[in-house]
């Protein structure tokens, strides 16, 4: 039982690129989060998805586009990178029911630099 | 979005009870409250979660008051190894909004 992963672990991109960053999760959560942690600050909330086909904004969705095709998988991207972008992102997942998240479980993390 | 407010920072020692209040004055009817510790370059790991009085687990106590405006985490007997950042949230018709987390820092 793997609970979340993330891929990749490590990404240099140079400003202007784009990349998707992955999220599988195999607990059958309904709820999807990602969130962004720059250094000595908390977590902040990207996107969210409360089932497979829906997402829902964040704190700081700017710059950032999510796709939740199944119930497995939620990605993050990023279409033009920039430096302000350069963060830990945390992938989590959780079952949303009856008005409550039960125990959300995180990925280890991508640790993005913009160049 | 309701906003919680912790401090931002605490220091214990080994064997001490660590008590880490959260003030949530605008929780909603229905929102429960939860705590996660964090260490560094690691996400975040829940730890207990209620909704009113007491809930107690296996590595920590919430104590919630009947206006449910604030919040107590109660680490009991602590450790080296609880050195960390507690944060305390709300559900938010399912979004889980962190704030800034208590520092607490655990010395020998």
């Amino acid at each position: 039982n793997a609970g979340v992963t993330q891929t990749p672990k490590f990404q240099v991109l140079k400003t202007g690129q784009s990349m998707t960053l992955q999220c599988a999760q195999d607990m059958n959560h309904n709820s999807m989060y990602w969130y962004r942690q720059d250094p000595g600050m908390g977590l902040r909330l990207i996107y969210y998805s409360a089932s497979e086909g829906t997402t829902d904004k964040g704190e700081v969705p700017n710059g950032y586009n999510v796709s939740r095709l199944n119930k497995r998988e939620f990605s993050l991207r990023l279409e033009s990178a920039a430096p302000s972008q350069t963060s830990v992102y945390f992938c989590a997942s959780s079952v949303y029911r009856r008005g409550r998240n039960t125990e959300a479980f995180f990925g280890q993390g991508t640790r993005l630099t913009v160049v | 979005l309701a906003k919680t407010t912790q401090p931002i920072s605490m220091d214990s020692y080994e064997g001490q009870e660590v008590n880490i209040t959260c003030s949530h004055n605008n929780i909603a009817t229905n929102d429960y409250i939860t705590w996660y510790q964090q260490f560094p370059s690691q996400g975040p790991r829940f730890i207990i979660q209620g909704y009113k009085t007491k809930v107690t687990n296996e590595v920590a106590s919430l104590f919630i008051p009947a206006d449910r405006k604030s919040s107590t985490l109660s680490l009991p007997r602590v450790s080296l190894s609880d050195t960390a950042v507690y944060y305390c949230l709300l559900n938010q018709g399912g979004k889980l909004i962190f704030g800034q987390g208590t520092e607490l820092s655990v010395k020998p």
